[in-house]
């Protein structure tokens, strides 16, 4: 099994830009979530969704979308990219309704200029 | 909002002794915690967990410990070896079914000398 796979791993956007992070897991899990991880900051949740069709925001939401069209992907979409936005994005998912035990992808790495 | 804090940021250990890694939370609805590793440039790995009817799990060469009286949580690793060296995280959850979420600390950061 490859679990969570995230593409790209490093991108470059300029202010205003949009682009979208893809997360893919083959796990069969309910669960997906979004964290950003910055330096001093640890990870903070950024939107989750316990099953396809069902999205919610976490504690950071704001100038994110995402959509849970099938169980196997929770893409992140960035509207309008700001320099705030540059961090390591993380996707995860769990084999459990709550948000235990996550299983990691290896990371995006995003630079707003 | 509830937060997960971290006692020390860093660690230095001598390769062969324990360490010991210590993490306060503040909220006494937390039920279930548990520890990742982040080795540099990849993900959080899963290591071990604990629920809150708990005191003490343990894993190999790993044990958590969890004391609610005082909303204490830690990490104890025997014998620790130079893969060791990493950020590890504790997290919590205190929401109830599908409403909860693991709400992470900052990461303490561990060194082991050869």
């Amino acid at each position: 099994n490859a679990g969570v796979t995230q593409t790209p791993k490093f991108q470059v956007l300029k202010t205003g830009q949009s682009m979208t992070l893809q997360c893919a897991q083959d796990m069969n899990h309910e669960y997906m979530s979004w964290y950003r991880q910055d330096p001093g900051m640890g990870l903070r949740l950024i939107h989750y969704s316990v099953g396809a069709g069902i999205t919610d925001q976490g504690e950071v939401p704001n100038g994110y979308n995402v959509s849970r069209s099938t169980t196997e992907d929770f893409p992140l979409r960035l509207l309008s990219a700001a320099p705030s936005q540059t961090s390591v994005y993380f996707c995860a998912s769990s084999p459990v309704p709550a948000g235990e035990k996550l299983f990691f992808g290896s990371g995006t790495q995003l630079s707003v200029l | 909002g509830e937060s997960v804090g971290l006692h020390l940021p860093t660690l230095s250990v001598q390769e062969g002794d324990n360490s010991i890694i210590n993490c306060a939370y503040s909220n006494s609805a937390s039920d279930y915690f548990i520890w990742y590793k982040q080795e540099s440039g990849k993900g959080p790995q899963f290591i071990i967990d604990i629920r809150s009817n708990m005191d003490k799990r343990q894993g190999q060469r790993v044990t958590v410990l969890l004391n609610k009286t005082v909303k204490h949580l830690s990490l104890q690793i025997a014998a620790t070896q130079p893969g060791d060296s990493a950020v590890y995280f504790c997290a919590e959850n205190f929401g109830q079914g599908s409403q909860g979420n693991l709400i992470f600390g900052k990461g303490t950061k561990l060194s082991v000398k050869p």
